[in-house]
């Protein structure tokens, strides 16, 4: 089975919208952490935001948060007032157990354009 | 601060060739990992380094190789290279022993003809 799920393969969305991409995964690990990244088009993935599964709260970076639903297994990007720069490959990731250093896995990715 | 830096930035080869790939981490961060993202596919795992010995190893064959030096400094090798090693190769680094994140470098690109 997939460890990480993303179905939407490219999303549209309206500048200064709120956008949400989809991420579903599978562990049997109760300690995880789920990430999403961003890829631009020159291939840095650049971390956004990081939710541990022990965490009580959705976590939110600016105009970033995560919709974390546990039972669900799912973990939602969510990017407010969206703008043009916003245009890339995100990608979801997760790593099971409690230390960095433990293999990511990550998804497909979704494409997101942001439309003027 | 700098941060992951990765060398060279784009690399043509031809196959049954042998490259070697860079890879510096942030400062203070002992640990790196290796990632393979092929053309429309999220990075896959290739290695992970940490203390100059081998952690972790992905479902890759036997021409891949890897080491890290006492600065911390990590190379990947591939050795035979084949059409389908062409792909963007993502360095990661982190600190070992913490619940932060990976920090990815900007990558190397290779092509194999």
């Amino acid at each position: 089975a997939q460890k990480i799920t993303q179905t939407q393969p490219g999303m549209f969305v309206q500048e200064k919208e709120a956008v949400t991409l989809d991420c579903t995964y599978d562990t049997s690990d109760p300690s995880y952490g789920l990430f999403w990244y961003k890829q631009p088009s020159s291939g840095e993935m650049i971390f956004l935001i990081y939710q541990g599964s022990y965490d009580q709260q959705n976590a939110t970076e600016g105009r970033y948060s995560l919709n974390f639903q546990k039972a669900r297994k799912s973990a939602n990007l969510v990017i407010s007032a969206s703008q043009l720069g916003d245009s890339a490959m995100y990608f979801c990731a997760m790593r099971e157990g409690r230390w960095a250093g433990n293999q990511f896995y990550f998804g497909t990715g979704t494409s997101l354009t942001v439309i003027p | 601060d700098a941060g992951v830096t990765q060398s060279p930035t784009h690399l043509i080869k031809t196959r049954g060739q042998h490259v070697t790939l860079r890879c510096s981490p942030i400062s203070g961060h002992k640990s790196v990992s290796w990632y393979q993202q092929v053309l429309g596919q999220g990075p896959q795992f290739i290695f992970q380094y940490y203390e100059k010995e081998e952690r972790g190893r992905g479902n890759f064959p036997d021409r891949f190789s890897a080491r890290q030096f006492p600065n911390y400094s990590s190379e990947l090798n591939v050795n035979a290279l084949l059409l389908g090693d062409s792909a963007l190769y993502l360095c990661a680094s982190h600190s070992w022993g913490s619940s932060e994140t990976q920090y990815f470098g900007p990558g190397t690109r290779l092509l194999v003809l």
